[in-house]
């Protein structure tokens, strides 16, 4: 079956620290990957998505990194987190363009 | 532009009373609209998948509709396990899969 594994589930860094949340999925090949984030009582903003090894998009201008190593890894990652990157942090995968995402549990960044 | 709007941000209904989400949308060429369920602190599940005005899709007490600049989300009869954050999205104009959101409907159900 298809899954995705998303961790930690919760994360509390101190400003200025680095952060890498990892994502994982299984059961499919060549999967499209992305990255939201939602902010307390907000809808999802896309951060960067991948449609293959190595190939990344970044859609805002922000203090994150995102990268893919293999086929079915996608990392989102800081070197110095901001007070601002605190949110939910969700990762999904789609298999081609014509059905909807699956979602990862999420993980709750706080950063203090 | 491509834009995603949800109303009403919150709707608190009795258990038993009907009502309905309303998602407004503007993309070039429709390729899909998407409806989301989200509990809190969990990722979003997804719900329907919509593709052309007319079409209509139903699951248990929900049901949702597509018109060219609009979709609604009917629950009917609902029940307090039906409380929670409603998500709506498009698929954007290009090739990549990418969905834009609305900012959800939360929903609470009172028994």
């Amino acid at each position: 079956s298809q899954t995705i594994h998303q961790w930690p589930a919760t994360l509390v860094q101190p400003v200025g620290s680095p952060l890498s949340l990892e994502c994982t999925v299984e059961g499919t090949s060549n999967p499209n990957l992305y990255w939201y984030r939602q902010a307390a009582g907000r809808g999802l903003q896309l951060l960067f998505y991948s449609v293959g090894i190595g190939q990344i998009s970044s859609e805002v201008p922000q203090n994150l990194s995102a990268s893919r190593p293999q086929d079915r890894q996608f990392i989102l990652s800081s070197k110095k987190l901001l007070l601002s990157d605190s949110g939910f942090y969700l990762c999904a995968w789609r298999v081609g363009t014509l059905y909807g995402y699956t979602f990862g549990s999420g993980t709750r960044l706080t950063v203090v | 532009e491509d834009q995603v709007t949800q109303s009403p941000e919150a709707l608190r209904l009795q258990e038993g009373e009907s009502s309905s989400l309303n998602c407004s949308y503007t993309v070039s060429g429709l390729r899909g609209l998407f409806w989301y369920r989200q509990d809190p602190g969990k990722g979003p599940e997804f719900l329907f998948t919509l593709y052309s005005a007319g079409e209509e899709k139903e699951k248990e007490r929900l049901k949702a509709t597509l018109t060219k600049k609009e979709s609604f989300l009917h629950i009917t009869a609902p029940k307090p396990e039906d409380s929670a954050t409603y998500l709506c999205a498009v698929q954007d104009s290009s090739n990549t899969g990418k969905l834009i959101f609305g900012q959800g409907t939360t929903l609470q159900v009172k028994p």
